[in-house]
């Protein structure tokens, strides 16, 4: 089965609207490193941490590695957060597994 | 830091014909990564390599891909024989490993397109 899986796999939102992203994963992990992704473009990391919690700007990470799951909260999410995420299992800097990430659409 | 480089950004070829791409890790990281991307699977790991040794290729097709590592600085990924289907987004990606701390940071991609 999937060792990661992410939801919603697509996700509506008004702008100033604050957006939850969930992952679950399989099996153990390190940690978990999230990712954004513009169509056609290049992957950016936005948050990567073991369990608890980590924030950068408007991004909230949260991670439960014991009950192998976590989140990212966007708050007052913008046009320009429009894209891809995506949630990746991590082994100390080993190979990532990903998940099918979730396409977020923020409208005016 | 210029961050992971990948060459060429994008690269079309005949069917048959073979398909070199370069990735220059971030300096100092000790693992790089190979992975596909494509509309239908999504991300595929295929390789990596740890201190210029390939450690796991459990993602790679067993025929026509190869990858090396010659020295810190820079890997390639080979494709022989190219076909329609390896028509993807390439990345390359590099951290440092077994630190507490560590994420993996990604090139921008080779598109290849086999025609």
């Amino acid at each position: 089965g999937q060792q990661v899986q992410q939801s919603p796999a697509s996700l509506v939102l008004q702008e100033g609207e604050n957006a939850e992203l969930q992952c679950n994963f399989s099996s153990t992990a390190t940690r978990l490193q999230w990712f954004y992704q513009r169509p056609g473009g290049s992957l950016v990391s936005l948050l990567s941490n073991p369990s608890g919690t980590k924030h950068t700007g408007r991004l909230t990470s949260t991670t439960v590695t014991k009950e192998r799951r976590g989140s990212l909260h966007i708050s007052s999410s913008q046009i320009t957060d429009s894209g891809t995420y995506l949630c990746a299992r991590n082994n100390a800097g080993a190979k990532l597994t990903f998940g099918g990430g979730t396409r977020l659409t923020v409208r005016p | 830091n210029a961050g992971v480089i990948q060459t060429p950004r994008h690269k079309v070829t005949g069917k048959g014909q073979e398909a070199t791409l370069w990735c220059e890790p971030i300096s100092g990281h000790s693992a790089v990564f190979w992975y596909r991307q494509t509309i239908v699977q999504g991300l595929e790991f295929l390789t990596y390599f740890r201190n210029q040794a390939p450690i796991d290729d459990s993602g790679m097709p067993k025929e026509r891909f190869s990858a090396q590592m010659p020295n810190q600085s820079h890997s390639t990924l080979k494709i022989q024989s190219t076909q329609p289907q390896d028509s993807a987004v390439y990345l390359c990606a590099s951290s440092f490993l077994g630190t507490a701390n560590t994420e993996v940071f990604f090139g921008k991609g080779t598109r290849l397109t086999v025609v």
